[in-house]
């Protein structure tokens, strides 16, 4: 069965400094992709980063980063620099050959100033 | 490029009743998602289409809700009779075909689900 896991309900991450979103899947597919999307409290979702299962090396966008362990099956989000506008629900997903997408149970980023 | 519509953004029933949401999905992406929300939990897939086939539709509570998506375009999700715990937002993304090889950020741009902004349901 495939799965997404995010163990972290909160956290708490100080303005400028860098933080880390856990997230670990379970998939029997060898093909993959991995994303994570962000939801401020306006309700959008708003994509940050993509990884798929064949990359070598890990993906980056601007701030984002993406820590893929695929032995360990995981892929946490790195933040660095925090900024206030990164208070905001982050939600790891996962897109498997058969075209199914799930997502996790999120992680409510709190950044103080 | 014109992002994945929803309509309409807020409604509120009273349980029992029928609603239904519509959606577009981004021009020439073949797969349409729809995704229940409900307060303070990640998204769940009710139901995925590629083109006008289901793919999945195994957590979509059959006896009540109804999706379809006849010409491979625009879709609509109806819920009938509601129930308050189907009180949500009821999320619609597409995306093109998956590709897991990519090269480069933009092939991978390619496998990015696109939402929209969500349709608030209320049920009373």
């Amino acid at each position: 069965a495939q799965k997404i896991t995010q163990t972290q309900p909160g956290m708490f991450v100080q303005e400028k400094e860098a933080v880390t979103l856990d997230c670990t899947y379970d998939t029997s597919d060898q093909s993959y992709g991995l994303f994570w999307y962000k939801q401020p409290s306006s309700g959008e979702m708003i994509f940050l980063i993509y990884q798929g299962s064949y990359d070598e090396q890990n993906a980056t966008e601007g701030r984002y980063s993406l820590n893929f362990q695929k032995a360990r099956k995981s892929a946490n989000l790195v933040i660095s620099a925090s900024q206030l506008g990164d208070s905001a629900m982050y939600f790891c997903a996962m897109r498997t050959g058969g075209f199914k997408t799930i997502f996790g149970a999120g992680t409510r980023l709190f950044v103080k100033a | 490029e014109a992002g994945v519509a929803q309509s309409p953004r807020y409604k509120i029933i009273e349980k029992r009743q029928s609603v239904a949401f519509w959606c577009n999905p981004i021009s020439g992406h073949a797969t349409l998602y729809w995704y229940q929300q409900i307060l303070g939990q990640g998204p769940k897939l009710l139901i995925q289409f590629q083109n006008n086939g289901v793919v999945d539709d195994s957590q979509l509570p059959k006896d009540r809700f109804s999706a379809e998506r006849l010409k491979g375009v625009d879709s609509t999700l109806k819920i009938q009779p509601a129930k308050l715990e189907d009180s949500a937002v009821y999320l619609c993304a597409s995306s093109s075909p998956f590709r897991t090889a990519v090269r480069d950020s933009q092939e991978a741009s390619g496998n990015t689900i696109y939402f929209g902004e969500g349709s608030w349901l209320t049920v009373v």
